[in-house]
């Protein structure tokens, strides 16, 4: 079974500072890995994703995802955060059969 | 840009009625699926469609939901009747079903059932 766990229910970040969202993944086989981002009553934005090859994958908006095998982990990161980066974040996993599952989600806040 | 359109965009029924939502996947996607999303917690799939298949609906509450996707290209989601407890985000996504190609998602529907 395939799984992912976002640990943090909140982010907060000062604007121009660094921010990183963390994801862990469970999979039997090889993670296809996903990014989305959604702001208020609206749908789910795509960001990046891992297939396979560069562990660093590079994505929408600035974002830039890590892939860490050892570490069963794909943390999302920005070198320096917006505040109109403020949003909720989910981290994903894509099975054999092309369906998705989604993390608990992640509350971003960059402050002025 | 081409996107994922789905109306309506709210809707608002009392308990009890019947509520249909429809969703308009990209030109040439072959996959379809239905997510429920409630407030405060990921999206949670209800049904994936291969064009006018379903591929697994086993998440479906099928005693009070149906999903069809007849022609292979637009979808409609019924709930017969609606509980309180259905209240929430309905997003419908597409992708070209390639494996791990990324879904795109519409806008959803937020339902509220009073």
């Amino acid at each position: 079974a395939q799984s992912v766990a976002q640990p943090e229910d909140q982010v907060n970040v000062a604007e121009g500072n660094p921010l990183t969202v963390k994801c862990t993944y469970s999979v039997s086989g090889n993670p296809y890995l996903f990014w989305y981002v959604q702001y208020p009553n609206r749908g789910l934005q795509f960001l990046l994703k891992y297939i396979t090859g560069d562990n660093l994958v590079k994505g929408s908006y600035g974002f830039e995802a890590e892939f860490n095998k050892s570490q069963t982990s794909f943390h999302l990161k920005k070198p320096s955060a917006l505040v109109s980066d403020s949003a909720l974040y989910f981290c994903a996993v894509c099975n054999t059969g092309n369906q998705f599952y989604f993390g608990t989600g992640t509350s971003l806040t960059v402050i002025p | 840009e081409a996107e994922v359109a789905q109306s309506p965009r709210y809707k608002i029924t009392e308990k009890s009625q019947a509520v249909a939502f429809w969703c308009d996947p990209i030109s040439g996607h072959a996959t379809l699926y239905w997510y429920r999303q409630i407030l405060g917690q990921g999206p949670e799939l209800l049904v994936q469609f291969q064009d006018e298949s379903v591929v697994d609906d086993s998440q479906l509450p099928k005693d009070r939901f149906s999903a069809e996707r007849l022609k292979g290209v637009d979808s409609t989601l019924k709930i017969q009747p609606a509980e309180l407890g259905d209240s929430a985000m309905y997003l419908c996504a597409s992708s070209f079903g390639g494996k791990n190609t990324e879904a795109f998602f519409g806008q959803g529907t937020r339902l509220t059932v009073v």
